[in-house]
């Protein structure tokens, strides 16, 4: 079956710690997306990445990391700089086939202790 | 400045037709999509509207206006399970721009009663 996976579904931080959010795809899409979901906002755009070794700062990048070493994976480190850190995270995946849609994964749940 | 705006909530019945419209004020205009968002799901794509007009799909349809900055999500014979929250989400700079980052409105949560 063909999708976008992410892992965990809930992450529990302590304060001071980094996390990484996992994000893996086998749909062949090169382009591959992180958003961050909290209560009655839209989603806003983390980072972003069009290719493989390449990725870009989206609207609200700071405290966040990622790498993109690999096609199918995208994984984003939440750090210790990011100050308000619970939120719900969305990777997604672009098509280029139906008119770029952006497709996501079931989401990671971000909690601080 | 960038702004899409959905109504924040909406009520309906089970079987009738509802309506969700969606204003956008952007710098460019490359597609606007509607997406539904079952609470503590990921969204999931209903539709994808680049040229003016209603495109159909199935119990779904969308509209789009581009002179106007007007779009709405019409779903008809609600059935309980409609019950979401329907996220309109514009792209307003070309593809290979910023990675054709979507805008998003902060949704409308749809609530069906039988």
């Amino acid at each position: 079956d063909g999708g976008i996976t992410q892992s965990p579904k809930y992450l529990f931080r302590k304060e001071g710690q980094n996390v990484t959010l996992s994000c893996e795809q086998n749909l062949n899409h090169d382009a591959m997306y992180w958003y961050r979901q909290d209560p009655g906002q839209g989603l806003r755009l983390i980072y972003y990445s069009q290719i493989v070794n390449d990725f870009q700062k989206g609207d609200i990048a700071e405290g966040y990391s990622v790498s993109r070493e690999k096609k199918e994976s995208f994984p984003l480190t939440v750090t210790s700089a990011q100050k308000n850190p619970t939120a719900f995270y969305l990777c997604a995946s672009r098509d280029r086939d139906r008119g770029e849609t952006q497709y996501f994964g079931p989401g990671t749940r971000l909690l601080v202790l | 400045g960038q702004n899409i705006d959905q109504p924040t909530e909406m009520t309906a019945t089970e079987g009738a037709i509802v309506q969700i419209n969606c204003t956008y004020q952007t710098s460019g205009f490359n597609g606007l999509f509607w997406y539904q968002q079952h609470a503590g799901e990921a969204p999931t794509f209903l539709s994808y509207n680049v040229l003016d007009g209603l495109e159909e799909k199935g119990r779904f349809s969308s509209f789009l206006s581009r002179s106007k900055g007007y779009s709405y999500l019409l779903l008809k014979e609600l059935q309980m399970k409609d019950s979401a929250s329907y996220l309109c989400a514009v792209r307003d700079v070309w593809i290979y721009n910023q990675g054709g980052k979507l805008i998003f409105g902060q949704g409308t949560e749809l609530s069906v009663k039988p």
